[in-house]
């Protein structure tokens, strides 16, 4: 079965570096998201990728992040100076396949674990 | 935007008895309404859904309610098991799917 992958699956970094968080959706999904999870609280919504560009945001999603989908399988997320509280879980996820009933089902990878030191 | 709220936050219920997990919402263009289980390391994984055009559904041990005039939904498990204990996330979303909002989540845990 199908299903969204993501690596690396941990990374450590220092204040101020920058990140690439890599993802392979679903081939034949049309839509492709980040969550974030902070140890312990809610999957909250980054950001949401619809025909080669961005279709929604949040608050979190300000200008030291960016995604891109450099090639016709990879989504990445950049963060550009990370800061301590960028620590948590990121997971992509994908929906909406070209063909078929679009159930809304979001298919999440297994995450990439950021600490910030 | 959409908000959504859950409670509770934790439930602890026997091996065998139900559990229920209530949510509300904001928007009343939302008309998709998933439920997700996370289990401790692990990704969410979507365990039922339900649409503004029914009120009920059932999977099993499973059932989800809605009632789009007082804007909540609910996650009933019956005959709780071991395995059921896990972080539930409910989540509201239009159809355009651009955004998926998640609840707080409530953590179960299952007292065998």
């Amino acid at each position: 079965e199908p299903e969204v992958t993501q690596t690396p699956s941990h990374q450590v970094t220092q204040m101020g570096q920058e990140v690439i968080l890599r993802c392979v959706p679903i081939s034949n999904h049309l839509y492709f998201y980040w969550y974030r999870q902070i140890l312990g609280q809610k999957v909250e919504f980054l950001v949401s990728f619809y025909n080669n560009e961005i279709s929604e945001k949040s608050e979190i999603f300000d200008d030291q992040f960016s995604v891109e989908r450099p090639d016709g399988s990879n989504f990445t997320l950049k963060i550009r100076s990370t800061k301590l509280e960028d620590s948590a879980m990121y997971f992509c996820a994908s929906s909406a396949p070209r063909q078929g009933a679009n159930t809304g089902e979001l298919f999440f990878g297994e995450g990439s674990r950021l600490t910030v030191l | 935007g959409e908000n959504v709220e859950q409670h509770p936050s934790t439930l602890s219920v026997q091996e065998g008895d139900s559990a229920v997990i209530k949510c509300t919402y904001s928007d009343s263009a939302s008309n998709y309404f998933p439920w997700y289980k996370q289990e401790l390391g692990k990704r969410p994984q979507l365990i039922i859904d339900i649409r503004s055009n029914v009120g009920e559904k059932k999977d099993q041990r499973i059932a989800v309610t809605l009632n789009k005039t007082a804007k909540h939904f609910s996650l009933h498990i019956t005959e709780t098991q071991p395995e059921d204990s896990a972080v539930y996330f409910c989540a509201a979303i239009e159809t355009s799917y651009d955004k998926v909002i998640f609840g707080p989540g409530t953590s179960l845990s299952v007292i065998p």
